[in-house]
């Protein structure tokens, strides 16, 4: 079965830097991939997917992650953090065979300080 | 959020008590999910639905009952069976004839036993 994972709880940069958020995934055959954020007390917004094609996928509101097989990571990355940011972003893998077998991780909260 | 409502906001119910989450879509999405959300460990499905008058238990349905009798509307109950029903529960769709791969989610519901 699949499995995603997001080795850190929480993610602290300054307004203006850099931003990355990490996840990694496990799955049999080719993996597709999501990433979602969540603001307080709503539902989750659709980002960004890999599915197949391009390794650097470009998403909604700046935001970009990178596809890389060979550490089978899909880290979600953004060149200039803002405040607005802040939040709590989840990674996803979906099962290519399965429509309905979606794995998320646990989430990673985001605070970007101005 | 868009085009997928959830009702109501806020749900408070007592010990013993049956109550039923709406969930409502007008993207025309075939499949519908039911996730539940609680700090730290993601979402889990609880129930998914391909098509109207079908659906199929997820991960953690017990205590949880479903019905699909159209294509938008997709209402979740929540029984007294459900030993820890306190948490955050948001309905997703998605296009499965269009291949998008892609779960839409609505704006949740947060449900409190007393």
């Amino acid at each position: 079965a699949q499995s995603v994972a997001q080795p850190e709880d929480q993610v602290n940069v300054a307004e203006g830097n850099p931003l990355t958020v990490k996840c990694t995934y496990s799955v049999s055959g080719n993996p597709y991939l999501f990433w979602y954020v969540q603001y307080p007390n709503r539902g989750l917004q659709f980002l960004l997917k890999y599915i197949t094609g391009d390794n650097l996928v470009k998403g909604s509101y700046g935001f970009e992650a990178e596809f890389n097989k060979s550490q089978t990571s899909f880290h979600l990355k953004k060149p200039s953090a803002l405040v607005s940011d802040s939040a709590l972003y989840f990674c996803a893998v979906r099962d290519p065979y399965n429509n309905n077998d979606m794995r998320f991780g646990a989430g990673t909260r985001l605070t970007v300080k101005p | 959020d868009g085009g997928i409502t959830q009702s109501p906001k806020y749900l408070f119910r007592k010990e013993g008590q049956n109550v039923t989450l709406s969930c409502e879509q007008n993207l025309n999405h075939d499949a519908m999910y039911w996730y539940r959300q609680d700090p730290g460990q993601g979402l889990r499905l609880i129930y998914y639905s391909q098509i109207v008058n079908d659906f199929q238990k997820g991960d953690i349905a017990e205590g949880y009952s479903v019905s699909r009798e159209k294509k938008e509307s997709f209402p979740l109950t929540v029984t007294s069976a459900q030993k820890n029903p306190t948490a955050f529960y948001l309905c997703a769709s998605s296009d499965l004839e269009g291949r998008t791969d892609t779960q839409y989610f609505g704006p949740g519901t947060r449900l409190t036993v007393l």
